[in-house]
This record gives structure tokens, sequence and C-alpha cells, in this order.
């Protein structure tokens, strides 16, 4: 069955660059949530999109953006780095539709190293 | 303020044996709770998922028990195999809301053959 993909897997960047990551979800899954792993902590939610339309927010900097676009992959732009950054960042998908139950799932996630 | 704990960092078991995770909530406003698996360098993998309208979910080796007045959930896993070894994330949301997922810590379960 098809998974949640993630690209890059792996981005190392200087401080005070941009980065960009791209998330491409389940077929026919609707909604798309952003999570962000620090070493040795739970995942955090950052942001979420449900038809295209931001939906929630959590703890994300303002230096971050993310949108969905018309065929429901999102990404998340990253500006400003600071070594803080450097994290795993999750994309998850799920379906909200009529008798949807919540479940998420998640891509591989993208290794992001700020130096 | 942690909203979903685990509170045992790490677990070990015999192969064969029964692994019990366990996982305690704060926010009543929760009615919808999940164990992911994970594995290092991966996303995390659902495993199992209960909703407040139940108490138990089982689906093969793996069962979910919810009490609700005790806002606790535990994980089950009968027998335990050496390829469970991993980290077992409880999670939380509230259903029919943003569906943003509330993690706790991660508990690192070893299964030694």
């Amino acid at each position: 069955a098809a998974g949640v993909i993630q690209s890059p897997r792996h981005l190392i960047k200087e401080k005070r660059e941009t980065a960009t990551l791209k998330c491409y979800p389940i077929p026919r899954h609707d909604t798309v949530y952003w999570y962000q792993q620090g070493p040795g902590q739970d995942p955090q939610f950052l942001i979420s999109f449900y038809e295209k339309m931001q939906s929630d927010k959590g703890s994300i900097p303002d230096r971050f953006s993310a949108q969905q676009f018309s065929d429901y992959h999102s990404e998340l732009n990253m500006s400003s780095l600071e070594l803080g950054d450097s994290a795993l960042y999750f994309c998850a998908s799920s379906f909200r539709g009529p008798l949807s139950t919540d479940t998420q799932y998640f891509g591989p996630g993208t290794r992001l190293t700020v130096l | 303020d942690q909203q979903v704990k685990q509170n045992s960092p790490s677990l070990s078991v015999q192969e064969g044996r029964i692994s019990i995770l366990n996982c305690d909530y704060t926010n009543s406003m929760f009615d919808y709770f999940l164990w992911y698996k994970k594995y290092p360098a991966e996303g995390p993998t659902f495993l199992i998922s209960i909703s407040s309208i139940k108490d138990k979910n089982e689906d093969g080796r793996f069962t979910v028990f919810l009490n609700k007045s005790a806002k606790h959930l535990s994980l089950h896993i009968v027998p335990s195999q050496p390829g469970d070894s991993a980290v077992y994330f409880c999670a939380a949301t509230v259903s029919g809301n943003t569906g943003k997922l509330i993690f706790g810590q991660g508990t690192t379960l070893q299964v030694k053959p």
C-alpha cells in the first residue's frame, strides 16, 4: 500500500539559510500534519491542513510557513534557520471524511541538520 | 505541561513473555488514543487505536486497554518477539476536532531472545 512520502530524507543547511520540506500524503487522504521531533523528545505538532486550508497551528515559529497544494501535497518552508531547528520533521496524513477514524499515518521523516 | 505521559522510559522483557506499556493522560477531552511504534531514523508506524466508547481493542498480538476513570491506557504485546524492540509512543487526540496528536515521551522496549 502507498505510504506517506517525504523529501528530502536528509538536509544539511547553514545558519540563516532557508529549507523546504515536501510531503506527499497517502492517496485520497485530505489532511496533512507536520510534527517536529528534537533529539530524545516526543513529536511536537507544528501545523495541519485540511482540504488545502490551514486547520490548526501548534508551536510553529513565525520563521516557518506551510501550505497544502491542489494535489494535496504539502510543503514546509523554514527561513532564517537556527541551530535549534535541527530535528526530525515528520509529515502525517489522514482522511477526515465520513466514518473516518482520526488515525494518522506518518512518513519516514526529514532529518534537518543546521550547522 | 505534558498532557500525555509515559512514565517508564524503558522496558526489557524476555521473548515469548508479555510486554505491558503504560500511558496516562490529563486532558479529559481526549477521546481517541493511538499507539505507534518507532525505529531509529524511521517515521512512527501506527499499531492500534481505541476510542473512548470502548475499554478494549485487540489486533493480533496487540491489545490496548482504556480506563477512562483513571485516565490510563496500556498496550499489551503477547507473545513478545525480538522484532518488537523499538520505541513505543502513546498519542491522544480529540476526535472530530483538528486531529492533532499529543504524544507521550515514548518507552523503549527491548525484547531479549
